[in-house]
C-alpha cells in the first residue's frame, strides 16, 4: 500500500513563527498536494507539484511557500504564521494518469 | 466557482437504515468521481469511484449513482452502521490537461444513530 507520511500529527506555532510541515510518500509518484481542511469549507487545494522542483498554486496559496527538492518529499512552508492559519493540513500523492488520491494523516496546526 | 456542490452539510440516519449523500457538479467536461470517508484527526480515505461511461459502480454496502443529463451523483450505503458516521467528500476529475487534479465538494457529515 502507498504511504504518504506527514511529520506531525498536532503542532502549536506562535504567530510569526515560520512553519514547516513536512510529507513524505513511499510510491514514488509523480504528483503531489497540499490541502487545508477547514469546517465549513472542505479541502482547499494551496499548492501542488508534478515533478521534483515543479510547483503550481492551488486555490489559497497566500501567505504560503512549498519546496520539492526531492520526488518523495514535498514540504509547506508558512513564511509567518497567522491565527487564520490554524487549520487541519493534508498531503496528498498520486502517479501520472492515476485518478484518485492518496492522503496522509494530516497535521493539526493552531497557531496562537 | 464552486464546480463540485455537497449543499447537505449534515444528514443523520438510523442505524440499518439507507444513508443518500448527494453531489452536484457544474463542469460537463468532468468524467471520474470519487467519493472520499474521512475521520475526525485523519486523513481521508478513498471509498469508491465512478467512470462517466458507467452509471453505477457497487461495493459492498456501498454503490454510486451517477446522473450524467442532471450532472448528479449520489452515494447509498445500505445498511448504515455507526461506523459509517464521517465526513463525505465528493470528489471530480477529468481527462486531459492535468487529470490528477482533483475539485472537491465542501463535505457532508454523516451521524448513524444506534
Amino acid at each position: 500500500d502507498v504511504k504518504v507520511t506527514q511529520s506531525s500529527r498536532y503542532l502549536v506555532k506562535r504567530t510569526g513563527e515560520k512553519v514547516f510541515l513536512e510529507c513524505v510518500q513511499d510510491m514514488d509518484h509523480e504528483n503531489m498536494f497540499w490541502y487545508r481542511q477547514d469546517p465549513g469549507l472542505g479541502l482547499r487545494l494551496i499548492y501542488f507539484s508534478y515533478d521534483v522542483k515543479m510547483k503550481e498554486k492551488g486555490d489559497i496559496p497566500e501567505g504560503y511557500s512549498v519546496s520539492r527538492e526531492k520526488k518523495e518529499r514535498f514540504s509547506l512552508i508558512l513564511e509567518s504564521a497567522s491565527t487564520n492559519q490554524t487549520s487541519m493540513y493534508l498531503c496528498a500523492s498520486t502517479s501520472q494518469g492515476a485518478r484518485g488520491y492518496t492522503f496522509g494523516s494530516g497535521t493539526r496546526l493552531t497557531v496562537v | 466557482d464552486q464546480q463540485v456542490k455537497q449543499n447537505s452539510p449534515s444528514l443523520s440516519v438510523q442505524e440499518g437504515r439507507i444513508s443518500i449523500l448527494n453531489c452536484d457538479y457544474t463542469n460537463s467536461m468532468f468524467d471520474y468521481f470519487l467519493w472520499y470517508k474521512k475521520y475526525p484527526a485523519e486523513g481521508p480515505t478513498f471509498l469508491i469511484s465512478i467512470s462517466s461511461i458507467k452509471d453505477k459502480n457497487e461495493d459492498g454496502r456501498f454503490t454510486v449513482f451517477l446522473n450524467k443529463s442532471a450532472k448528479h451523483l449520489s452515494l447509498h450505503i445500505v445498511p448504515s452502521q455507526p461506523g459509517d458516521s464521517a465526513v463525505y467528500f465528493c470528489a471530480a476529475s477529468y481527462s486531459g490537461g492535468s487529470n490528477y487534479k482533483l475539485t472537491f465538494g465542501k463535505g457532508t457529515l454523516l451521524t448513524v444513530n444506534p
